[in-house]
């Protein structure tokens, strides 16, 4: 089951920047948070992951707040292109068949000329 | 770098035939995942292996799925007989390996049960 909550929608402005919440207040302290993303009839493609340090690449940020309950993913300048279902996951690392992504239902994210 | 391939794309057929998927990871990648995705809803893992061996198939239907990767490379998902629930499209997806960030997904197989 996924262990995460997102808000089903989001819009933004094409130009701006998205934030897009997770709820994680189970999550344990040796999970990490993970990003996909989902654009239509395509597989998902992962974005960005971190423990509890902030994390940044060239697609997005990711902040984690002190006490890992909940994050936000951040595109700082979001695109046409950035219209897709966006995922967060928790999971731990390791073998354990309890490792898997749970992908939950995501956030879709509208971004509007 | 090629990336992860799936045939077919799409497929129909009627309840109680049989189909099934093929998969080719990226070359190099030990872990292969197969994922069921219902309209409206995130993929949901079927089942896991790393090389040739099964991980995890806990979610699969083992009552009429059924999958294998020989020589630990290509794969192949069947579900025989097909109800109007399997509707969906099947992801596979590789990593180096089980605890690697980042899995790459395929296309996918769209399915369609009549």
């Amino acid at each position: 089951d996924a262990k995460t909550t997102q808000p089903p929608s989001m819009d933004c402005a094409e130009g701006r920047a998205a934030n897009l919440p997770c709820n994680h207040s189970t999550i344990s302290g040796n999970e990490y948070v993970y990003w996909y993303r989902q654009i239509h009839s395509q597989g998902p493609q992962y974005i960005i992951h971190g423990l509890k340090n902030n994390e940044t690449n060239e697609m997005a940020s990711l902040i984690i707040t002190e006490d890992r309950k909940s994050s936000t993913l951040i595109l700082p300048h979001a695109t046409l292109r950035d219209t897709a279902v966006y995922y967060c996951i928790v999971r731990g690392r390791g073998t354990n068949t309890g490792n898997q992504f749970y992908f939950g239902t995501g956030t879709s994210l509208t971004v509007i000329p | 770098e090629a990336g992860v391939a799936q045939s077919p794309r799409y497929k129909i057929i009627e309840k109680r035939q049989s189909v099934a998927f093929w998969c080719n990871p990226i070359s190099g990648h030990a872990t292969l995942y197969w994922y069921q995705q219902i309209l409206g809803q995130g993929p949901k893992l079927l089942i896991q292996f790393q090389n040739n061996g099964v991980v995890d198939d806990s979610q699969l239907p083992k009552d009429r799925f059924s999958a294998e990767r020989l020589k630990g490379v290509d794969s192949t998902l069947k579900i025989q007989p097909a109800k109007l629930e399997d509707s969906a499209v099947y992801l596979c997806a590789s990593s180096f390996g089980v605890s690697y960030n980042e899995q790459f997904f395929g296309p996918g197989t769209r399915l369609t049960v009549l």
